[in-house]
């Protein structure tokens, strides 16, 4: 089956500076990379996804690019805010199957 | 974003009563539901897949006896936790996928559930 990687499994940064997570996959067979926020107590939240036919998407502060070669995708913020503070989830799928999530990055990002 | 609603968000109940939970898709038909388990600072921890109408598929060590999982309709699942236990304390969430969403995963909020 399908391995996710997440790293850094922690991650502090100061307010305004660009915070990245990488996650790497071992099944070329996926094809939909998303990321999901989660704060405490509470369930993920898709913040954004891409899939195998595109290199790279953002929306506002936030972008992902996906490296099929290489089978590693990343999580771009920019301009980090303190609100951004919580743990980011990457995960992995082929269509119609589960998703396979990795273990969690906890982002702190300092005032 | 799809809304996913998960009740209870919280649930404290003696050893040896069952507690159920619902997980329904508001805005969309949801094709296929999850339920995870989560314990504090860790990973998402799938325990079943979940098709409208038909048994669920749980994982390896996820006893199906204990954790009774109905899909009966395309927007709500739920799970029971049978004879819970405190060990059985845990954070569970439940997801739904729809494609005619893309196939893209929505969470609900999630169920504390604490077993005394």
């Amino acid at each position: 089956g399908e391995n996710v990687e997440q790293h850094p499994s922690t991650l502090s940064v100061q307010e305004g500076d660009s915070a990245v997570i990488k996650c790497t996959y071992s099944d070329s067979a996926s094809n939909y990379f998303p990321w999901y926020k989660q704060e405490l107590g509470k369930g993920p939240q898709l913040i954004i996804d891409i899939r195998s036919n595109v290199g790279e998407k953002k929306d506002q502060r936030i972008a992902v690019t996906l490296n099929k070669t290489a089978k590693h995708f990343s999580l771009h913020i920019t301009e980090t805010q303190p609100e951004d503070s919580a743990v980011y989830f990457c995960a992995a799928s082929t269509t119609g199957n589960q998703f396979y999530f990795g273990t969690g990055t906890s982002l702190t990002v300092i005032p | 974003g799809a809304v996913v609603s998960q009740h209870p968000s919280r649930v404290i109940c003696k050893s040896g009563t069952s507690v159920k939970i619902e997980c329904r898709s508001l805005d969309f038909q949801a094709t296929t539901m999850f339920w995870y388990r989560q314990f504090p600072k860790q990973s998402l921890m799938l325990m079943a897949t979940s098709n409208e109408g038909s048994k669920a598929t749980y994982e390896q060590g996820v006893e199906k006896d204990k954790f009774l999982i109905n899909h009966a309709s395309l927007t709500l699942s739920t799970l029971t936790v049978t004879s819970a236990h405190p060990e059985d304390s845990s954070f569970y969430i439940c997801s739904a996928r729809s494609s005619n969403r893309g196939e893209k995963l929505f969470f609900g909020s999630g169920t504390q559930l604490s077993v005394l």
